[in-house]
């Protein structure tokens, strides 16, 4: 167990309609990570906060969007949701905010669009 | 854009055998690089890092080679057991940008 939690486990949606993923850091992390991960894609960099301040965007879409709330939980919207959406969301956490140190995975959120 | 590559999409090895994972990386200025270690229907797990004034550096039966000059990483796993059967993953942070970008992963299969 990581620490990291995230909700829901897993989602089933509809194309056009809006979700959003929770995520819950380690206690004591104030950075928290968002990646997708589809099959032909690996893991890929959405979006980083630290501290409740966005501190780097990776290849995020302009229909997604995250925010840290000062409680340091996190949650990343997804609208107008697409096929190509389908795919595991994971939130990883750390102590430090500058992309180095071990960061802390949750067990993902997978998004089903149909 | 920001990539970073493997260049074995699957490595099917003997137990007790060691294990070579390759990353190429294509951002120089990087200088913090880390390994990850994802089962299937799990988060991935830290393995091991390295930052970019070392040229090596081991743990519990993982080392990790770290060559600049052709940006290049290497993860090696000594005397692979089944549970080390997992999909690997190198990342590199960019240098000073707030980042962690992840390779596209590379399975490792260890036949008993």
């Amino acid at each position: 167990d990581s620490g990291v939690t995230q909700t829901p486990k897993h989602l089933i949606t509809a194309t056009g309609q809006r979700v959003t993923l929770r995520c819950s850091p380690r206690s004591g992390d104030l950075s928290v990570y968002w990646y997708q991960q589809s099959l032909d894609q690996g893991l890929q960099f959405l979006i980083h906060y630290y501290n409740g301040e966005e501190r780097a965007k990776g290849n995020i879409l302009e229909r997604f969007s995250a925010q840290q709330f000062p409680d340091l939980h996190s949650e990343l919207n997804l609208s107008s949701l697409e096929l190509g959406d389908s795919a595991l969301y994971f939130c990883a956490s750390s102590v430090a905010g500058y992309g180095t140190g071990e960061l802390f995975f949750g067990e993902g959120s997978r998004l089903t669009v149909l | 854009g920001e990539s970073v590559g493997l260049h074995l999409p699957t490595l099917s090895v003997q137990e007790g055998d060691n294990s070579i994972i390759n990353c190429a990386y294509s951002n120089s200025a990087s200088d913090y690089f880390i390994w990850y270690k994802q089962e299937s229907g799990k988060g991935p797990q830290f393995i091991i890092d390295i930052r970019s004034n070392m040229d090596k550096r081991q743990g519990q039966r993982v080392t990790v080679l770290l060559n600049k000059t052709v940006k290049h990483l290497s993860l090696q796993i000594a005397a692979t057991q089944p549970g080390d059967s997992a999909v690997y993953f190198c990342a590199e942070n960019g240098g000073a940008t707030n980042k962690l970008i992840f390779g596209t992963g590379t399975l490792l299969a260890v036949q008993p």
